[in-house]
């Protein structure tokens, strides 16, 4: 079945720091990708939704400019978490599909972040 | 108010016992998805369903869209299947077509 490959698993890093999440589509190609952020016990939410080739959709509430998302193909999206603070620390995931498609979409592994 | 609301939050059952899990949400959609979480945090599509019933293995899903509402049962389950199992839809609006809505997910123990 299809994978989606998510990179890193798990980030731990010093506050200031920028962490580049890497989400991959391995054997189909996926129009849109979701990135969502979790938190201990909690459900998942939507931060933004990504289109290839044009500017990823954020959710209200989310700062486009403190989570940049590029999705340059058909295969890759990246999440770039700029100057993460600890209240950035948490579980993030992604998920590629088609977004009018009646397919599933397919979820990464997810990315635990750490900032100390 | 959620868009997805599920029950129960957590479950614990002895392994062998039958396993329900429901979900009712309240917006339009056009397919429903069980998902299952596994501590690490992976996510793996369980079931997506618009009409009727689907099974797979010992997991039967079941919707009913003039309900809006769904179940995922798990027959003879075994301590391999404590998970948190999420439901979600995806909505048929034209605004947020595509976007999937989540329920807050249920832990499931089963105990050997």
């Amino acid at each position: 079945g299809a994978v989606v490959s998510q990179h890193p698993s798990r980030v731990i890093c010093k506050s200031g720091t920028s962490v580049k999440i890497e989400c991959r589509s391995l054997d189909f190609q996926a129009t849109t990708m979701f990135w969502y952020r979790q938190f201990p016990k909690q459900s998942l939410m939507l931060m933004a939704t990504s289109n290839e080739g044009s500017k990823a959709t954020y959710e209200q509430g989310v700062e486009k400019d403190k989570f940049l998302i590029n999705h340059a193909s058909l295969t890759l999206s990246t999440l770039t978490v700029t100057s993460a603070h600890p209240e950035d620390s948490s579980f993030y995931i992604c998920s590629a599909g088609r977004q009018v498609s009646n397919q599933p979409q397919h979820f990464g592994d997810g990315t635990r972040l750490s900032i100390l | 108010k959620n868009e997805v609301e599920q029950s129960p939050q957590n479950l614990t059952a002895q392994e062998g016992e039958f396993i329900t899990i429901n979900c009712s949400y309240s917006v339009g959609i056009s397919a429903l998805h069980w998902l299952q979480q596994h501590p690490g945090g992976g996510i793996v599509s369980l079931f997506m369903l618009s009409s009727g019933k689907k099974k797979h293995g010992r997991l039967i899903a079941t919707i009913n869209i003039q309900e809006k509402h769904s179940s995922l049962h798990i027959t003879a389950s075994h301590p391999r299947d404590s998970a948190v199992y999420i439901c979600a839809v995806r909505s048929d609006r034209g605004s947020t077509l595509g976007r999937l809505y989540f329920g807050r997910g249920t832990q499931l123990t089963v105990w050997p």
